[in-house]
């Protein structure tokens, strides 16, 4: 079916690991984006993509890195894990006007101990 | 920078009754998005208002964005134990696609 896919599912990680949170769609959607989510907070917005090539950072971009090699899949990486990390993590994609609004992937819950 | 507001935080209400969400910019938006969160579930898209005034109706949610294109809400009729979830609002950074969140309403429906 067509989405947007993340992996993995779940993750747990040890304070000061690296690990890189994957996300992929086959829309052919030009704009992706990383979200976190907190309780009470909403969905808060950590690095986007306009295009392959094209990164740039949003509301919280502190610890975490993007690249958009192609134009399918947009990788989070998390340089080394702290507990504040701790939270739900999607990805989401959408047409450039993003009329038709976003497209969220399932998430990632990742526990940093 | 713009920020997107959404009041209540939580309601609780009795099957039947109906639910109402308000969303507030503190800027002019040119447009706003609305999606709904099930527990445990991912954000859906709903629906987006671009007009200023826009009424759009999908069966029993009615959703509104406000003359001066910095307020809107979703209101649903009756609600049923399948609306439970979070609604969030969003609205676009100025100039850019990327969309910022409300921190969402949290609906329960007690059957």
């Amino acid at each position: 079916n067509a989405g947007v896919t993340q992996t993995p599912k779940f993750q747990v990680l040890k304070t000061g690991q690296s690990m890189t949170l994957q996300c992929a769609q086959d829309m052919n959607h030009e704009y992706m984006s990383w979200y976190r989510q907190d309780p009470g907070m909403g969905l808060r917005l950590i690095h986007y993509s306009v295009g392959a090539g094209i990164t740039d950072q949003g509301e919280v971009p502190n610890g975490y890195n993007v690249s958009r090699s192609t134009t399918e899949d947009f990788p989070l990486r998390l340089l080394s894990a702290a507990p504040s990390q701790t939270s739900v993590y999607f990805c989401a994609s959408s047409s450039f006007r993003g009329a038709a609004g976003y497209t969220f992937g399932s998430g990632t819950r990742l526990t940093v101990v | 920078g713009q920020q997107v507001m959404q009041i209540p935080q939580y309601q609780h209400v009795q099957e039947g009754e109906d639910f109402t969400t308000y969303c507030n910019s503190s800027t002019t938006l040119s447009n706003i998005q609305w999606y709904k969160q099930r527990p445990g579930g991912h954000p859906v898209f709903l629906i987006q208002l671009v007009k200023s005034g826009e009424v759009k109706k999908q069966k029993r949610l009615t959703f509104q964005f406000g003359e001066a294109k910095k307020n809107s809400s979703l209101h649903i009729t009756a609600t049923q134990t399948t609306d439970v979830g979070t609604y969030f609002c969003a609205g676009p950074r100025k100039d850019n696609n990327d969309m910022r969140f409300g921190a969402g309403t949290r609906l329960t429906v007690k059957p």
